[in-house]
């Protein structure tokens, strides 16, 4: 079956560590995002990725970092530097054609990143 | 900047009808709209595109004002179902926002027996 799968459901992050969340997709789709979930903030867009190698900042990108080595993979880093980083976070990715610069999305399930 | 919704939260009874709306300060290309329910991920309702149009499917409809930059989503003859968290998603009109799309703060519908 296609779909993204989000690794791992819960994780626990300990003062000054860096985590990685990862994120994986088999539907062959070019646009990649990371979201984070806050209750009543909705959806913040913190990365999205359009192509291969290349990346861009969403609205609340400070203190996260990712990479899009491979069509497939767009594992999102949360540092140190990010000092309230307890939220939901969401994968998420799209085809992207020239008549629509986006067509739907499709979420993975989620990772509970909470700090100890 | 986020789209804002409204309103924040929607509380009914099976069969009454519903509006939520969604509003942007900049020129869009494009809303979406999604559904989430507790603890899971959001799932896609529909995308109207620039041009102004409304689009629907069974009881769920929605139309785009691309002059007022707003958009409305309309729930009639609600069930159980409905009940959920709803997002609109927008994408700005403009080369920087290609590809962009920006989540409003969710409406929690709940639908009463």
């Amino acid at each position: 079956d296609g779909g993204i799968t989000q690794s791992p459901k819960y994780l626990f992050r300990k003062e000054g560590q860096n985590v990685t969340l990862s994120c994986e997709q088999n539907l062959n789709h070019d646009a990649m995002y990371w979201y984070r979930q806050d209750p009543g903030q909705g959806l913040r867009l913190i990365y999205y990725s359009q192509i291969v190698n290349d990346f861009q900042k969403g609205d609340i990108a400070e203190g996260y970092s990712v990479s899009r080595e491979k069509k497939e993979s767009f594992p999102l880093t949360v540092t140190s530097a990010q000092k309230n980083p307890t939220a939901f976070y969401l994968c998420a990715s799209s085809i992207l054609t020239t008549l629509a610069t986006n067509e739907k999305l499709f979420f993975g399930s989620g990772t509970q990143l909470s700090v100890l | 900047q986020q789209p804002v919704q409204s309103p924040q939260a929607v509380i009914l009874r099976e069969g009454e009808d519903a509006v939520i709306n969604c509003s942007s300060s900049k020129a869009l290309y494009s809303v979406h709209w999604y559904r989430q329910k507790h603890g899971e991920a959001p799932v896609f309702l529909m995308i109207l595109l620039k041009g102004g149009e409304q689009k629907g499917h069974d009881k769920i409809s929605a139309s785009f004002n691309e002059k007022k930059q707003q958009s409305s989503l309309y729930l009639t003859a609600s069930q159980l179902s409905y009940s959920g968290t709803y997002f609109c998603g927008t994408e700005g009109a403009g080369g920087t926002s290609y590809g962009k799309l920006t989540f409003g703060q969710g409406t929690i519908l709940t639908v009463h027996p």
